[in-house]
């Protein structure tokens, strides 16, 4: 079973200031899907950025982007000039390509701006 | 166009009564995903269809969880003699033809089972 680990629970940054949030992922597919997922306190989970395993060049959005290293199972998500309505729990989720299974989240990470 | 939306967006049931929840997918999805997230955790995958077919089911966490989607839009999410481990928020996530395309997200029913 695929499973995906957030080890930081709580981060926090300052204003403008730049934060990694941390994510590993163990599986037995070569092709699958990671995303990083914002849940700000009104729950709604909003997609922040996707990466497919086959592509190599790591995904970028505005100033959201990731480091993907498929060997290590790591897929970090690097949020630049943090902004107040950064604050959140991101989730990191995986899944397997071609089949009809749902995402396998992580436990989250807890984002605060300082301001 | 209008996101995924949920109803109740809260609901308190006591424990042994019969609970129904809502999910209006975005239009013309095709895929339909319910998951389960406890206080403090991440989704939890529930159950998945296809249309109107329930293509994946292994996530319901027993035979009390019940989901249909008779007419390949709206589905129920049923559960039946709620007891306190129930009590989470239900995510409804759509996609568009495959479920490898990106999932959209409603804000999801809060049950609390007292």
């Amino acid at each position: 079973a695929q499973t995906v680990t957030q080890s930081q629970p709580e981060m926090s940054v300052q204003e403008a200031e730049t934060v990694t949030l941390s994510c590993t992922y163990d599986t037995s597919e070569s092709d699958y899907y990671l995303f990083w997922y914002k849940q700000p306190p009104s729950r709604q989970m909003i997609l922040v950025i996707r990466q497919e395993a086959y592509k190599q060049q790591n995904a970028t959005e505005n100033r959201f982007s990731v480091n993907f290293q498929k060997a290590a199972k790591s897929f970090s998500l690097k949020i630049s000039d943090s902004q107040l309505g950064d604050a959140a729990m991101y989730f990191c989720a995986y899944r397997a390509g071609g089949g009809a299974d749902g995402l396998t989240f992580g436990k989250g990470t807890h984002l605060i701006i300082q301001p | 166009g209008a996101g995924v939306s949920q109803s109740p967006r809260y609901k308190v049931a006591k424990r042994g009564q019969d609970v129904a929840l809502r999910c209006d997918p975005i239009s013309g999805h095709v895929s339909l995903f319910w998951y389960q997230q406890a206080l403090g955790q991440g989704p939890e995958f529930l159950t998945y269809f296809q249309n109107e077919a329930q293509l994946d089911k292994s996530g319901l966490p027993s035979d009390r969880f019940f989901a249909e989607r008779p007419e390949g839009s709206v589905s129920t999410l049923k559960i039946q003699r709620t007891q306190q481990e129930d009590s989470a928020v239900y995510l409804c996530a759509s996609s568009t033809r495959v479920p490898t395309d990106t999932q959209y997200f409603g804000p999801g029913t809060r049950l609390t089972v007292l």
